[in-house]
């Protein structure tokens, strides 16, 4: 069974950094690309970064391009968001998701982990 | 980038009843790359369907999904009292990639 537990989030100043992590089991997980995908309050889900399965491909929404860095360690099974500059808008749930091999869509999430910007 | 515009917003029915969602792209979806979930509160959102008409593994037969270019759909035959929850299509043939605002089912 493929289980995604992302940690790291909390409440941070405007300005702040914050590094979530996502431990990935129940996969290869060096075989598939993985994402990060959040929701605002009151917002839909909106897709944040992708990083291919070696991870040397990564790819990221015009709004957090320069302030986010996706990586991953595929001897640790783990997936990781540094989050700097955050700005408020950027409160909302981050989940992981694993990255269908058919496409850029995503068949398994992790239950979330709530990031408050705010002062 | 493309818009998905997803309506209605919110709806109202009894359990047994059918409804068909809407998802309407601002520019074509190529090879008809569409998904669809499910989100209910507090939960992860569960993948329904994907190529627009696919349903992903464990998906009851209830829901099917259909279209193509720009206006895709989600039928849900006979609500189940768990089918109550958001739903949302997300679109992949274009970076970035983006999700309709999502339509809420919700119990009359």
């Amino acid at each position: 069974e493929v289980r995604l537990v992302e940690s790291g989030g909390g409440l941070v100043q405007p300005g702040g950094s914050l590094r979530l992590s996502c431990a990935a089991s129940g996969l290869t997980f060096g075989s598939y690309a993985m994402s990060w995908v959040r929701q605002g309050p009151g917002k839909g889900l909106g897709w944040v970064s992708s990083i291919s399965g070696s991870g040397d491909n990564t790819y990221y929404v015009d709004s957090v391009k320069g302030r986010f860095t996706i990586s991953r360690d595929n001897s640790k099974n783990t997936l990781y968001l540094q989050m700097d500059s955050l700005r408020v808008e950027d409160t909302a749930v981050y989940y992981c998701a694993k990255v269908h091999s058919l496409g850029y869509f995503f068949d398994y999430w992790g239950q979330g982990t709530l990031v408050t910007v705010s002062s | 980038e493309i818009v998905l515009t997803q309506s209605p917003g919110t709806l109202s029915l009894s359990p047994g009843e059918s409804v068909t969602l809407s998802c309407r792209a601002s520019q074509s979806v190529s090879d008809n790359y569409l998904a669809w979930y499910q989100k209910k509160p507090g939960q992860a959102p569960r993948l329904l369907i994907y190529g627009a008409s696919t349903r992903a593994t464990g998906v009851p037969e209830r829901f099917s999904g259909s279209g193509s270019g720009t206006d895709f759909t989600l039928t849900i035959n006979r609500l189940e009292p768990e089918d109550f929850a958001v739903y949302s299509c997300q679109q992949y043939s274009t970076s970035p990639l983006t999700f309709g605002g999502g339509t809420k089912v919700q119990i009359k």
